[in-house]
């Protein structure tokens, strides 16, 4: 079985500071990895994901994530946030060999832009 | 493109009363899911299906019950409304499965209370 820790539930930053939202996960068995991204009032959205190759992966809006396999994390960057990515971030995983094809999802964190 | 549209957006129930959530996409998906987000905790998947006239079981599905009638739709029905279901639920859909190779699509999410 997998699981999912993100170790923050909110996150303060300044806007134009660079961002850093945490994920750990726990499997005995190689994973897929993700990040989705929920704005005010709106449903969740694909941010990127990690499927196999390169272990730094570029999504939308210049946010990026690396997954380091030792560490078991795949912390989401983005190198200067502005007031719109104020937003819910949630990682999730599935196992590379679930025949069940649902996620396992983090609690979330809350990017909170301060202007 | 409207995509996936919950009905309703918000609503309050007393305790035993019934209703009836609705899910609307319009991109001719095959698969189709229901979803709650409690504070703290990640999604967790209620029922879903695979095609039109199927449905499944997922992680949480007591007190839940769910039709697909028709391709485009996928009810999500409490039949005696208890305040443990209060919650916010998403609607999903994908054109295979999902979160791979295929995009999940999730709907603007149906805020419940049950007081």
């Amino acid at each position: 079985a997998q699981s999912v820790t993100q170790l923050d539930s909110q996150v303060p930053v300044f806007e134009e500071a660079p961002v850093e939202l945490r994920c750990n996960y726990s499997s005995s068995v190689s994973v897929y990895l993700f990040w989705y991204v929920q704005y005010p009032n709106q449903g969740l959205q694909l941010l990127l994901k990690y499927l196999s190759g390169s272990t730094l992966v570029k999504g939308i809006n210049g946010f990026e994530a690396e997954f380091n396999k030792s560490q078991t994390s795949f912390h989401l960057r983005k190198p200067s946030v502005h007031i719109s990515d104020t937003a819910e971030y949630f990682c999730a995983v599935r196992s590379t060999m679930d025949s069940n094809y649902q996620l396992i999802w983090g609690a979330g964190t809350k990017l909170i832009i301060k202007p | 493109n409207a995509g996936v549209t919950q009905t309703p957006k918000f609503r309050v129930l007393k305790t035993g009363q019934s209703m009836t959530l609705l899910c609307a996409q319009d991109m001719n998906h095959e698969y189709m899911y229901w979803y709650r987000q409690d504070p703290g905790m990640g999604l967790r998947l209620i029922h879903y299906s695979v095609g039109e006239g199927t449905t499944a079981k997922g992680e949480v599905p007591d007190g839940y019950n769910v039709s697909r009638l028709k391709k485009q739709n996928f009810l999500l029905g409490l039949e005696s409304a208890a305040p443990s279901q209060t919650s916010v639920y998403f609607c999903a859909s994908s054109r295979g499965q999902p979160f791979l190779n295929t995009e999940a699509f999730f709907g603007q999410g149906t805020r419940l209370t049950v007081v």
